[in-house]
């Protein structure tokens, strides 16, 4: 199975922040990595996949970039309604993991 | 729009099984797979496995082979959860999410998550 790691697993930040969170995978998944934010006691919702490639409806201050191995997810000018808990998932092969996540909370 | 409703909570006992469905609607049920992921008390994202629309055809993550089970109302357009021997560790949110592979794979939109306790 591939593995997801996510850094860092927690952080704070202020509105107006930019933030970076980094994924790694075990071995290559070429561009099949999605970003997904869940808010406490909802479920996930899909931010960016491919990668890169925003999904409709999403705020464009997140953007995605990397393959292979490396990818980062970035949030610029942080808004309130950011502060949530980011996953990582690799969709390159089944199992379709998932990274441990990164909690973003209010500095 | 493109919506997935699951059941509501449920408590059971050890021992006992549980069928959670996810009611599909605002789009073709047959043209997407039906993943499931789990998420335990404080904890993160565990994918369970897929279920193919068109064929019913389920594939089982390791870890949730024997007592899970996909399955699909046809020609409906209901997924189904079912778990039996229910165990403590089984407590967990349940969710069911459209699984989207034209260009890349992906999940989109998930449903809204159903609660499974398992207490005695």
């Amino acid at each position: 199975d591939i593995q997801m790691t996510q850094s860092p697993s927690s952080l704070s930040a202020s509105v107006g922040d930019r933030v970076t969170i980094t994924c790694r995978a075990s071995q290559s998944v070429s561009s099949y990595l999605n970003w997904y934010q869940q808010k406490p006691g909802k479920a996930p919702n899909l931010l960016i996949y491919a990668a890169s490639s925003l999904q409709s409806g999403v705020p464009s201050r997140f953007s995605g970039s990397g393959s292979g191995t490396d990818f980062t997810l970035t949030i610029n000018s942080l808004q309130p309604e950011d502060f949530a808990t980011y996953y990582c998932q690799q969709s390159y092969t089944t199992p379709f993991t998932f990274g441990p996540g990164t909690k973003v909370d209010i500095k | 729009q493109v919506q997935l409703v699951q059941s509501g909570s449920e408590l059971k006992k050890p021992g006992a099984s549980v069928k959670v469905s996810c009611k599909a609607s605002g789009y073709s049920f047959a043209s997407y797979s039906m993943n499931w992921v789990r998420q335990a008390p404080g904890q993160g994202l565990e994918w369970m496995g897929w279920i193919t629309t068109n064929s019913g055809a389920p594939t089982y993550a390791q870890g949730f082979t024997g007592r899970f089970v996909f399955s699909l109302d046809t020609p409906g357009t209901t997924a189904y959860l079912q778990i039996t021997s229910l165990k403590a560790e089984d407590t967990a949110v349940y969710y069911c999410v459209r699984g989207i592979t034209s260009g890349s794979n992906r999940f989109d939109p998930w449903g809204q998550g159903t609660l499974v306790t398992v207490s005695s």
